[in-house]
């Protein structure tokens, strides 16, 4: 295994349309976690899926996002009607929980979007 | 509120010269844990130490360490004859434990980014 995969590297598109961003994470991992990076500061927390179920979003998962992790393997991010203000990193990462909780979170090299 | 503060914005060394990455948190609970992760130019984040709120013992890995004060809330980071593939952005962080034990729903602060010059 490889480690976190995340595509496409690198997202332009223009204002209003709907991208879509993938995420394929350790494949042992159980916990799939998002977060957005804007340039200069730290990742935020977007969300976070134990196998198939979302068990928490921040509040800076706006309505025109979205997220599903159908079978527990993959992950897909999506967002609508897409505006400047949402060019950023997006980065994805993989842990193992278990009966105390999760190990280390490994990161993929995260989706790079602009908006114009 | 939770939150981590990197006051260092910068820093600038010259190889084999030692430097501390500071990192200083607040938050209300008691058991808590800390992070230290690396972020080189090609973007993924690579995960350095995870230190839980009870163990405030100091840790060496090579050559780095890190230095947990609860008294000071602070978490400092040290490397020592520094290189020039340390060279990157590292950010501190905090998680909180929730019922399902430690997660990686990680507060980041905003960075320290270290350029080791040869």
């Amino acid at each position: 295994d490889t480690g976190v995969s995340q595509n496409p590297r690198h997202k332009i598109t223009k204002r209003g349309q709907n991208v879509t961003f993938r995420c394929d994470p350790i494949s042992e991992h159980n916990r799939l976690y998002w977060y957005r990076q804007t340039l200069g500061q730290g990742p935020e927390f977007l969300t976070y899926f134990q196998n198939e179920a979302q068990l928490e979003k921040s509040r800076l998962l706006s309505d025109r996002f979205s997220a599903e992790r159908p079978k527990g393997s993959f992950s897909t991010l999506e967002i609508q009607r897409t505006e400047q203000g949402d060019s950023a990193m997006y980065l994805c990462a993989s842990s193992l929980a278990g009966t105390v909780g999760d190990t280390e979170a490994f990161f993929g090299q995260g989706t790079r979007l602009t908006v114009v | 509120a939770q939150k981590v503060t990197q006051a260092q914005t910068e820093i600038s060394v010259v190889e084999k010269e030692d430097v501390t990455l500071d990192c200083v948190y607040e938050t209300r609970d008691t058991t808590y844990y800390l992070f230290w992760y690396k972020q080189p130019p090609s973007g993924e984040l690579v995960f350095l130490i995870r230190r839980n709120s009870f163990d405030e013992q100091n840790e060496i890995s090579g050559r780095y360490s890190w230095n947990f004060q609860k008294s000071t809330s602070s978490f400092n980071f040290t490397i020592t004859a520094s290189q020039v593939v340390d060279s990157a952005v590292y950010f501190c962080a905090l998680s909180e434990r929730n019922y399902g034990g430690a997660t990686n729903k990680l507060i980041f602060g905003t960075g320290t980014l270290l350029a080791v010059q040869p």
